[in-house]
């Protein structure tokens, strides 16, 4: 069984400041895991991901993720916010046993940028 | 371009109408799946497909029905629509390795 809790459905930071979003996960077997971000009115998309590679993993709009096995954690970070950041973001956790693939999703951190 | 198209993107219907909504991918993937996106609760799976002709039920399958006679092709089948169906619905699909999903863009649907 795997699972995701995104702690606080809603972040607001100032323009320029850091952007920290929060995520902790379960899984019996090691994950895969990811961040997704959805801007107003469209679908979901890629942001980053870690694969048991690196575990700072670095991904677009100047996002990364580290993640951190004893803390069961993939929070997201940007060093500094910008307008075009405000969108609704989720972690999600895949099982890396293969055959029945599954992505599941948390329930989301709505992020807005006060100008 | 690689992409995901789900139809309609918006639809409003009765209860008890039978309706479908499409998805179709140009990418070859072998998994394709269905959500449904609900407020506070986040995006959860109503069924996925490993390959063509292999489907299973995902954690909200109750009131849904897929199938997958073409690999690019998984539609999503309301039989009889009632109002707790109203919801935001997106169709992905991902090749096996790596495993990363490609979305549409969603199809709002409204039961009323």
């Amino acid at each position: 069984a795997q699972s995701v809790t995104q702690l606080g459905s809603h972040v607001s930071v100032s323009e320029g400041a850091l952007v920290l979003l929060r995520c902790n996960y379960s899984s019996s077997v090691p994950p895969y895991l990811f961040w997704y971000v959805q801007y107003p009115n469209q679908g979901l998309q890629l942001l980053l991901k870690y694969t048991s590679a690196a575990t700072l993993v670095k991904g677009i709009n100047g996002f990364e993720a580290e993640f951190k096995k004893s803390e069961t954690s993939f929070h997201l970070t940007k060093p500094s916010a910008h307008m075009s950041d405000a969108a609704e973001y989720f972690c999600a956790v895949s099982a890396k046993d293969f055959g029945n693939e599954k992505l599941t999703f948390g329930t989301g951190t709505r992020l807005t940028i006060i100008p | 371009e690689a992409q995901v198209t789900q139809n309609p993107r918006y639809l409003i219907t009765v209860t008890g109408k039978k309706l479908t909504v499409t998805c179709s991918q140009n990418m070859n993937h072998e998994y394709m799946s269905w959500y449904r996106q609900d407020p506070g609760l986040g995006l959860r799976q109503i069924y996925y497909s490993m390959n063509v002709e292999v489907t299973d039920k995902g954690d909200v399958p109750e009131g849904y029905k897929v199938s997958r006679k073409e690999k690019r092709n998984f539609p999503l089948i309301l039989e009889s629509p009632s109002p707790n169906q109203t919801s935001l619905y997106f169709c992905a699909s991902s090749s096996r390795e790596p495993f990363v999903l490609t979305f549409g863009a969603g199809s709002r649907l409204t039961v009323l």
